[in-house]
C-alpha cells in the first residue's frame, strides 16, 4: 500500500472553522497528490507537489491552500470550511514503475462540513 | 484541459454476466490507466495502456486501448461478486492524472 497514512479518518466540523488533512508517506516519493472524490465526479486534483516547498494548483483547488515542509508529510488545509466542501479526501503519491507512473492513494479521509 | 469521459454511471448485472466500461476523449490521449476502487475503500491501480490498439489482459478483465487513442474500454467476463466497486479510467499528462467520473458495478447473486 505505499506506506500511506492519511489522518484523521473521520472529521465533522461547522462551517466556517479552519481544517487540516494530513497525509503521511514512509517511503521518501518525490510526488504527491491531494484529490476529492464527489458522486458523480470522480477524483478530482486539489494541488499536487513535486518536492519539498514545491507545490502547484490542481482544477478544484479553490478554498484550499498546501504545505510540504517536509518530504513525508503533505498537509491540505482548508482555511474557512464550507459546506461544499464536505466530501472524501485522498492522498496519493506517484511511483515510477518501468515506463509507468502509477498513483498510489491513501486510506481516505471522510470530511462532513455541517 | 484534458477530460475523460466514462459510461456507464452505473450498471446492476447477475453474477455470471459480462460487464463494460468506456472511457472517451475529445483529444488523443498519451496513455490510459485504470483504477479501481472497492466500496468503503480507495482506488488501486490496475493496468496502463500506451499504444496504440493495445489490449492486456488480467484473467477476466481485458483492457483495451483505442486506435486513434482516444477511447479505452475495460470488459469483465463472467462477472463475481467479488468484482463489485466503481471503476475509474484515466489519462496521464506529465505527472498528474484526470479520473473519469467511474462506473459503479454492482452484481447480483
Amino acid at each position: 500500500d505505499a506506506g500511506i497514512t492519511q489522518s484523521p479518518r473521520h472529521k465533522v466540523t461547522e462551517t466556517g472553522t479552519p481544517v487540516t488533512l494530513r497525509c503521511h508517506q514512509t517511503e521518501n516519493h518525490r510526488y504527491m497528490y491531494w484529490y476529492r472524490q464527489d458522486p458523480g465526479h470522480g477524483l478530482r486534483l486539489i494541488h499536487y507537489s513535486y518536492g519539498v516547498k514545491d507545490t502547484d494548483k490542481g482544477e478544484v483547488s479553490d478554498g484550499y491552500s498546501v504545505s510540504r515542509s517536509k518530504t513525508e508529510d503533505f498537509l491540505l488545509t482548508l482555511e474557512s470550511a464550507t459546506s461544499s466542501q464536505t466530501s472524501v479526501y485522498f492522498c496519493a503519491i506517484s511511483e515510477r514503475q518501468g515506463s509507468t507512473d502509477t498513483q498510489y492513494f491513501g486510506p481516505g479521509t471522510r470530511l462532513t462540513v455541517l | 484541459g484534458q477530460q475523460v469521459m466514462q459510461i456507464p454511471q452505473y450498471q446492476h448485472v447477475q453474477e455470471g454476466e459480462d460487464f463494460t466500461t468506456y472511457c472517451n476523449s475529445s483529444t488523443t490521449l498519451s496513455n490510459i490507466q485504470w483504477y479501481k476502487q472497492r466500496p468503503g475503500g480507495h482506488p488501486v491501480f490496475l493496468i496502463q495502456l500506451v499504444k496504440s490498439g493495445e489490449v492486456k489482459k488480467q484473467k477476466r478483465l481485458t483492457f483495451q486501448f483505442g486506435e486513434a487513442k482516444k477511447n479505452s474500454s475495460l470488459h469483465i467476463t463472467a462477472t463475481q461478486t467479488t468484482d463489485v466497486g466503481t471503476y475509474f479510467c484515466a489519462s496521464g499528462y506529465g505527472n498528474k492524472l484526470v479520473f473519469g467520473a467511474g462506473t459503479i458495478l454492482r452484481v447480483k447473486s
